[in-house]
């Protein structure tokens, strides 16, 4: 079966890190996503790493993959304010459509 | 390039009215989805498409119907509304090959009353 789960809220001061978790049961798929839905908004992709990988860096963005666990993460460094949002964890297997975690509330305090 | 476009943004519609919530992608993409999104929940697939005469039923299909005559066009139809389907409706689009990137639209919120 096809199940994405998140942590549903996250606080964090400014300037700390962030570390938003997720856990996928198809242990088929290729493409694990973050996307981030800032408020009254439509998606956007932030990052995704493939299947075969463990760690993606781009720039404040770490994602880690732990394949074995079906454990996805996402560490922001140095949170800002403008970081606050709603962060959806997604996976796809090649050829069907994206399946959507609930979705993690980040908010950022200064 | 406009990526995903949806329309209306807005709509409040009446018990039982029927409405037809617009998408037309100009990115030459194949494949076309249709989500709802709930308060605190994630994103359901209510149906989707890989290609112009081709359509599937997603995890949440009741109360819809689509067509893809066009690549760029996948409208998404209510019959009879129902306070049920009262969610945001997001549009999206993929590459075939390159599955890497959905582009979304900015959503429709419906709200039946």
């Amino acid at each position: 079966g096809e199940d994405v789960e998140q942590s549903l809220f996250l606080s964090v001061r400014e300037g700390d890190s962030s570390v938003i978790n997720c856990t996928y049961t198809d242990s088929s798929s290729t493409y694990l996503y973050w996307y981030k839905q800032e408020p009254g908004a439509g998606l956007q992709l932030l990052t995704y790493i493939f299947s075969n990988m463990d760690m993606k860096q781009d720039q404040r963005l770490t994602v880690l993959l732990n394949k074995k666990d079906k454990h996805l993460s996402l560490r922001i460094a140095d949170t800002q304010t403008g970081d606050s949002a709603i962060y959806f964890c997604a996976e796809s297997i090649l050829g069907t459509a994206l399946i959507f975690g609930k979705g993690t509330t980040l908010s950022v305090s200064s | 390039n406009a990526g995903v476009t949806q329309t209306p943004k807005f709509r409040i519609l009446k018990i039982g009215q029927s409405m037809t919530l617009q998408c037309t992608q100009d990115m030459n993409h194949n494949y076309m989805y249709w989500y709802r999104q709930d308060p605190g929940m994630g994103l359901k697939l209510i149906y989707y498409s890989v290609g112009a005469g081709i359509t599937d039923k997603g995890e949440v299909p009741n109360g819809y119907n689509v067509s893809r005559s066009t690549t760029e066009d996948f409208p998404l139809r209510l019959e009879l509304a129902a306070p049920s389907q009262t969610s945001v409706y997001f549009c999206a689009s993929t590459h075939r090959e390159r599955n890497t990137e959905a582009f979304f639209g900015q959503g429709t919120r419906l709200t039946v009353v």
